[in-house]
């Protein structure tokens, strides 16, 4: 597809549980973010990747967020021992360039988390 | 902090009013950028606009336009000729140029817009 495609487009989990949300950035974009949205919110900035280097992860709650991007490309964000709190949006953006302060940053779906 | 801030929680209008949504940000950098974004009901976050701190000239874009004003750390956007098709919330971001604000944008809490026929 064109844009930003996160799957999956929900997710249920028990608390307690590992979860892994993938994105799959628009074809050839060298920077990939993640945000973190609560209900009613605006996004908060989780982490930034350029390429496979993750150069920003100050936005990670805590030490059960892991976010990788092995390849340059597809990036999976893992949430450890999920806990209530977790229950959000996450959403993944892309952009063309290494400029990323300048450039719009392009927006998927999101997934719709929900910690039971 | 909040650096930016949206005080309209919600908006609602009728269609063919203009829409104006207020935001208000705050930094230290003399170099930004500053943009709106529009999301509908199905959660994704569309670009409308960016503007940067140096180019306050004041632009109109289809039914869009927007007001920045330095002075008053103001970005305003406003949708003229409203539809029901407007119907979403609405971001103001910030990006900040300085090296661990690289990427890093900073979002309002969004405002919500309901247009009724």
């Amino acid at each position: 597809g064109a844009g930003v495609s996160q799957s999956p487009r929900y997710k249920v989990a028990k608390r307690g549980q590992d979860v892994a949300l993938r994105c799959d950035p628009i074809s050839g974009h060298v920077s990939l973010f993640w945000y973190q949205q609560a209900l009613g919110q605006g996004p908060e900035f989780l982490t930034y990747f350029q390429n496979e280097a993750q150069l920003d992860k100050s936005g990670l709650p805590s030490d059960r967020f892991f976010a990788e991007r092995p390849e340059g490309s597809v990036s999976t964000l893992k949430i450890q021992r999920t806990q209530q709190e977790d229950s959000a949006v996450y959403l993944c953006a892309s952009s063309p360039g290494t400029g990323g302060w300048h450039q719009p940053q392009h927006f998927g779906d999101g997934t719709r988390l929900s910690i039971l | 902090a909040q650096k930016v801030t949206q005080a309209q929680t919600e908006i609602s209008v009728v269609e063919k009013e203009d829409v104006t949504l207020d935001c208000v940000y705050e930094t230290r950098d003399t170099t930004y950028y500053l943009f709106w974004y529009k999301q509908p009901p199905s959660g994704e976050l569309v670009f409308l606009i960016r503007r940067n701190s140096f180019d306050e000239q004041n632009e109109i874009s289809g039914r869009y336009s927007w007001n920045f004003q330095k002075s008053t750390s103001s970005f305003n956007f406003t949708i003229t000729a409203s539809q029901v098709v407007d119907s979403a919330v609405y971001f103001c971001a910030l990006s900040e140029g300085t090296t661990d604000s690289w990427g890093k944008f900073q979002f309002g809490a969004g405002t919500q817009v309901v247009v009724t026929p």
